[in-house]
């Protein structure tokens, strides 16, 4: 079971370029969410899902593009990318409201460092 | 608005110590779940432990427990046997039944000592 799985890892981009981080989950997961962690700091909400089809915007969506055409999978893009951009970035699913163990728990993929020179 | 607030940016304890995170949130809601995440230096978020808000006993797990006082809005964590591997920054968050979104705190970085 591989859970919340981000490619890539590491990404240098230049400004003005675009890329999408891709994100994919294999626990049915009705949930999905992209966050970034700045240096040093929490997390913020860029976009999340609710299924597939269906997106909404967090804290911090300027910049970002969001698709869930499938249960599985949720790629951010990003377009023209800019120095304030660069973070890491999380990927992460749950599946709400079952009242069983695990519920309502986030499970993160292992983060996508992301720098924009 | 729900926020979650972590008063204490930084906190050193030496190995086999307790220390205790502090945690408060603000919400209307009634039903609700709290989590605390670890982050190692590997980035990897790590769930610790989890409270439902319905459940009167606090949450433990092994060497983690919480101290949950709804009407304060108050979730601590505490760390018993504090060992290396615990050093790490740890999230505070929250979120309700009728909402899909986690809440963070700014978190709260953890160093344990030999």
């Amino acid at each position: 079971n591989a859970g919340v799985t981000q490619t890539p890892k590491f990404r240098i981009l230049k400004i003005g370029q675009s890329m999408t981080l891709q994100c994919t989950q294999d626990m049915n997961h009705n949930y999905m969410y992209w966050y970034r962690q700045d240096p040093g700091m929490g997390l913020k909400l860029i976009y999340y899902s609710v299924g597939a089809g269906i997106t909404d915007k967090g804290e911090v969506p300027n910049g970002y593009n969001v698709s869930r055409s499938t249960t599985e999978d949720f790629p951010l893009r990003l377009e023209l990318a800019a120095p304030s951009q660069t973070s890491v970035y999380f990927c992460a699913s749950s599946y709400p409201n079952r009242p069983d163990i695990g519920a309502n728990v986030l499970t993160f993929g292992a983060g996508s460092r992301l720098t924009v020179l | 608005a729900q926020t979650v607030t972590q008063s204490q940016p930084e906190m050193s304890v030496q190995e086999a110590e307790t220390v205790t995170l502090s945690c408060t949130y603000d919400t209307s809601e009634n039903n609700y779940y709290l989590f605390w995440y670890k982050q190692p230096p590997s980035r990897q978020m790590i769930l610790v432990i989890r409270q439902e808000a319905y459940k009167q006993q606090n949450a433990t797990e092994n060497r983690f427990s919480v101290n949950f006082q709804k009407a304060a809005k108050s979730f601590s964590l505490k760390i018993s046997d504090s060992q290396l591997g615990d050093t790490a920054m740890y999230f505070c968050a929250f979120k309700t039944d009728s909402w899909g979104k986690f809440q963070f705190g700014a978190g709260t970085q953890v160093v344990v000592t030999p």
